[in-house]
């Protein structure tokens, strides 16, 4: 069955540090990967998105996720945190494509100053 | 565009009583769906359609109905509710866009059943 690892179930970073969320998928033959933020009390929020062409896949809000087959990941990366980067963040797979997405069990992200 | 909307945004249930959490949606989607989420489990999905006149069952749909009658709306249902059926509820529209479809949330809604 298809599933989404993100194996960090909380990260705490400093304030204008680099930070790379993890998540590795199982079902390889043609993943199609998302990541959603949401905040405090919020809905979800589509972050980016892959499912072919350029393995480095910009997003909004400065983050970008790099699609790596061979590892079965696609890590979430952003140069400097802000403050309001503080939230749970979400990988998901869509089975070929289709309508229906399988999550990860998030990660929490503190940002200290 | 409100997008997607979800009403109410928090309820409180005894055991036993039924419900219907609705959602809308003016973006003129063909699919839609329904998701819980539940502490240090993601979201999971419990139904879903991919148009008027057509539901299928998620991950977890015991204890949970839907029908969907026109475009724009997509009610879930509980029958009689349970305690393990405290969560967050979280309802989706999507359309296809670039061989992908693209899911749109609403805000949620906190149940809890007491």
């Amino acid at each position: 069955a298809q599933s989404v690892t993100q194996p960090d179930i909380h990260i705490t970073v400093s304030e204008g540090a680099s930070l790379e969320l993890r998540c590795n998928y199982s079902y390889g033959a043609t993943p199609y990967l998302f990541w959603y933020v949401q905040s405090p009390g919020q809905g979800l929020q589509l972050l980016l998105k892959y499912f072919s062409g350029d393995t480095l896949v910009q997003g909004i809000k400065g983050f970008e996720a790099e699609f790596k087959r061979s590892q079965s990941s696609f890590n979430l990366r952003k140069p400097s945190v802000h403050w309001s980067d503080a939230a749970e963040y979400f990988c998901a797979d869509a089975n070929f494509g289709n309508e229906k997405l399988t999550f990860g069990t998030g990660t929490r992200l503190t940002i200290i100053p | 565009n409100a997008g997607v909307t979800q009403t109410p945004k928090f309820q409180v249930l005894k055991t036993g009583q039924s419900m219907t959490l609705q959602c809308a949606q003016d973006m003129n989607h063909e699919y839609m769906s329904w998701y819980r989420q539940d502490p240090g489990m993601g979201l999971r999905l419990i139904h879903y359609s991919v148009g008027a006149g057509i539901t299928d069952q998620g991950e977890v749909p015991n204890g949970y109905n839907v029908s969907r009658s026109t475009t724009e709306d997509f009610p879930l249902r509980l029958l009689s509710a349970a305690p393990s059926q405290t969560s967050v509820y979280f309802c989706a529209s999507s359309y296809k866009t670039s061989g992908i479809y693209e899911q749109y949330f609403g805000p949620g809604t906190r149940l809890t059943v007491t």
